[in-house]
């Protein structure tokens, strides 16, 4: 059972439009969420986080949103720009003795159109 | 500013050879972390040590052995590799656990004949 699911391979958007990525969740214990991004042949990296406690956090042009009754967050990339084309993953840490294990989503591409 | 080092970037092996995947921080991390990656799909935790002198199993552990041989490095042995274990890994470090953000190396890929 994926606890953490992007039910959306891939989104192609035009560049200045916005993006919008989803992601869900089954386990409502999860309480803290984290988005990445992955160039190909580099590594993730950090992009922006949530903690329960809130519905929305904004950094520049990326914010998310997270709603707790639907366990469902988003990623919302506006405007978008071609070098955003990049794989998105969300996860989310585990808590107490397993605080140590993240479930990560599959992913989606996101691909900006010039 | 080098983060997360990851070495080799790429291998070739055959069923049943061992290797040993190697990982180094320099950002004082206590915490870290072995995941792969098969296409298509996130990442899946296979081993993680949460300080120095701890390990912990992840979500894929059959197969690989760890050693957390000091604060900055974290390796990764695969004693006798399988195809399935055709992939690629990446190593990752964080403060320490939990809601930490993860800096992550840019990967061993790894191929089992």
């Amino acid at each position: 059972d994926q606890q953490v699911k992007q039910n959306s391979p891939s989104l192609s958007v035009q560049e200045g439009r916005i993006s919008i990525l989803n992601c869900d969740y089954t386990n409502s214990m999860f309480d803290y969420f984290l988005w990445y991004k992955k160039y190909p042949a580099e590594g993730p990296t950090f992009l922006i986080s949530i903690s329960s406690i809130k519905d929305k956090n904004e950094d520049g042009r990326f914010t998310v949103f997270l709603n707790k009754s639907a366990k469902h967050l988003s990623l919302h990339i506006v405007p978008s720009q071609p070098g955003d084309s990049a794989v998105y993953f969300c996860a989310a840490p585990a808590w107490g003795t397993n605080a140590g294990k993240s479930t990560f989503g599959d992913g989606t591409t996101l691909t900006v159109k010039p | 500013n080098a983060g997360v080092t990851q070495t080799p970037k790429f291998q070739v092996l055959k069923t049943g050879q061992s290797m040993t995947l190697q990982c180094a921080q320099d950002m004082n991390h206590n915490s870290m972390y072995w995941y792969r990656q098969d296409p298509g799909m996130g990442l899946r935790l296979i081993y993680y040590s949460a300080s120095e002198g701890t390990t912990d199993k992840g979500e894929v552990p059959n197969g690989y052995n760890v050693s957390r041989l000091n604060k900055r490095e974290f390796s990764l042995r695969l004693e006798s590799a399988a195809p399935s274990q055709t992939s690629v890994y990446f190593c990752a470090s964080s403060p320490r656990e939990g809601r930490q953000p993860q800096h992550f190396g840019d990967g061993t890929r790894l191929s089992i004949l």
